[in-house]
């Protein structure tokens, strides 16, 4: 099956550093990838859709300026949180769409802001 | 606004039942239905994925149905095992997902 990667695994920094995370499909390329947020007890919710070459597209509520989401590449895209605070503490998953309806999942970053 | 309730929220078995997982959405119009398994602190896992013109599949020991005029599917797990505890998440949509807050399994030895 195709197989999405996510690095780091989990990250801890300080309130006020910037955070990039960066997803790869290894085996496969994909045109659209998106980028969701699960907190704890809660359900996976969508942040934003990114296509290759193209300019995110977020979602209702989602600061553009804070989630910068950069997809370079068919295998690429990397999701930058600025000026971290505690209240972005989450965690982030990404996934990849190939041509057809199935997306596949990234293991997931664990992001803790001090 | 598509909303997705999974029921219930959480569910614990003993070795060897069979079970059901239920899942329910508002929007019929959707194109795809997808069940995942998440691990804590996990990503997610595919398992099954329902297009809109079917209205079952099935792998293994799991077999998820789809009824789009009631708005509902199910997720059966047949002989259920230990290592099927996780937490199941249903998704739907196509493009983008909308997913239920997920059913938290635990099956006891």
């Amino acid at each position: 099956g195709a197989v999405v990667s996510q690095h780091p695994s989990w990250v801890i920094c300080k309130s006020g550093t910037s955070v990039k995370i960066e997803c790869r499909s290894l085996d496969f390329q994909a045109t659209t990838m998106f980028w969701y947020r699960q907190f704890p007890k809660q359900s996976l919710m969508l942040m934003a859709t990114s296509n290759e070459g193209s300019k995110a597209t977020y979602e209702q509520g989602v600061e553009k300026d804070k989630f910068l989401i950069n997809h370079a590449s068919l295998t690429l895209s990397t999701l930058t949180v600025t000026s971290a605070h505690p209240e972005d503490s989450s965690f982030y998953i990404c996934s990849a769409r190939i041509d057809g309806n199935e997306q596949f999942f990234g293991p997931g970053t664990r992001l803790t802001v001090l | 606004k598509q909303e997705v309730t999974q029921i219930p929220a959480a569910l614990s078995v003993p070795e060897g039942e069979n079970l059901v997982l239920n899942c329910s959405f508002t929007d019929s119009a959707i194109y795809n239905l997808q069940w995942f398994r998440q691990d804590p602190g996990k990503g997610l896992t595919s398992l099954l994925l329902i297009q809109s013109s079917q209205r079952e599949q099935t792998s293994g020991r799991l077999n998820a149905s789809l009824d789009k005029s009631s708005g509902r599917s199910t997720l059966y797990i047949a002989a259920s095992q230990p290592g099927d505890s996780a937490t199941y998440l249903c998704a739907v949509g196509s493009y983008q997902l909308t997913f239920g807050k997920g059913t938290k399994l635990s099956v006891i030895p």
